[in-house]
């Protein structure tokens, strides 16, 4: 597609389900970062992908959180037993080079936690 | 640590007037630059960025941004404002020794009165 496509964009989750985010980036591009954006908040880093291979995860809050691209493409970010903490907005962006140049944002998927 | 700070939580300005959006940050050696705009519903965009050279970067929409090294400022400026400018603005720079992160600041709600 001609952008980043996340879905869903809206989730609403009990406390200690699990959910999973979906991101489709741009064809092609390298690069895939999640981030995670609370209200009134810049965006903070959780993961970079470079193709398939998950080169940096020192962002992820927790061992509930866990991201995969298994085929260089689309990413999953998947969050275990969720707490209401984790009511955010996550952002996936895409960049055709390695590295945080240029970045393509997706809409956000926003989880709220009850 | 390296750090990015967005002095303004809010800026107002009327329509056809000169905006400035401010920035600076800290960061050891040299800083990559960036500012992105946020407008509701949608993804981050990517306005411009200094990497080296000319000191006065143009972006898309008309924005423009001054890097200065020895205010350690970055700040984002348009000469003449539209309504159509009104969005949350993000100042972001890449970490030192680390191509894969982006720190950004809180940023800036631009409001543009007709």
């Amino acid at each position: 597609g001609a952008g980043v496509s996340q879905s869903p964009r809206y989730k609403v989750a009990k406390r200690g389900q699990d959910v999973a985010l979906r991101c489709d980036p741009i064809s092609g591009h390298v690069s895939l970062f999640w981030y995670q954006q609370a209200l009134g908040q810049g965006p903070e880093f959780l993961t970079y992908f470079q193709n398939e291979a998950q080169l940096d995860k020192s962002g992820l809050p927790s061992d509930r959180f866990f991201a995969e691209r298994p085929e260089g493409s689309v990413s999953t970010l998947k969050i275990q037993r969720t707490q209401q903490e984790d009511s955010a907005v996550y952002l996936c962006a895409s960049s055709l080079t390695t590295g945080a140049n240029v970045l393509t944002f997706g809409a956000g998927s926003r989880l709220t936690v009850l | 640590a390296q750090s990015v700070a967005q002095p303004e939580d809010q800026v107002n300005v009327a329509e056809g007037n000169p905006l400035t959006v401010k920035c600076t940050y800290s960061v050891s050696g040299n800083p990559y630059l960036f500012w992105y705009v946020q407008y509701p519903n949608r993804g981050l965009q990517f306005l411009l960025k200094y990497i080296t050279g000319d000191n006065l970067v143009k972006g898309s929409y008309g924005f423009e941004a001054e890097f200065n090294k020895s205010q350690t400022s970055f700040h984002l400026k348009k000469p003449s404002a539209l309504v159509s400018d009104s969005a949350l603005y993000f100042c972001a720079v890449r970490e030192a020794g680390n191509n894969r992160k982006l720190i950004w600041g809180l940023g800036t709600s631009l409001a543009v009165n007709p």
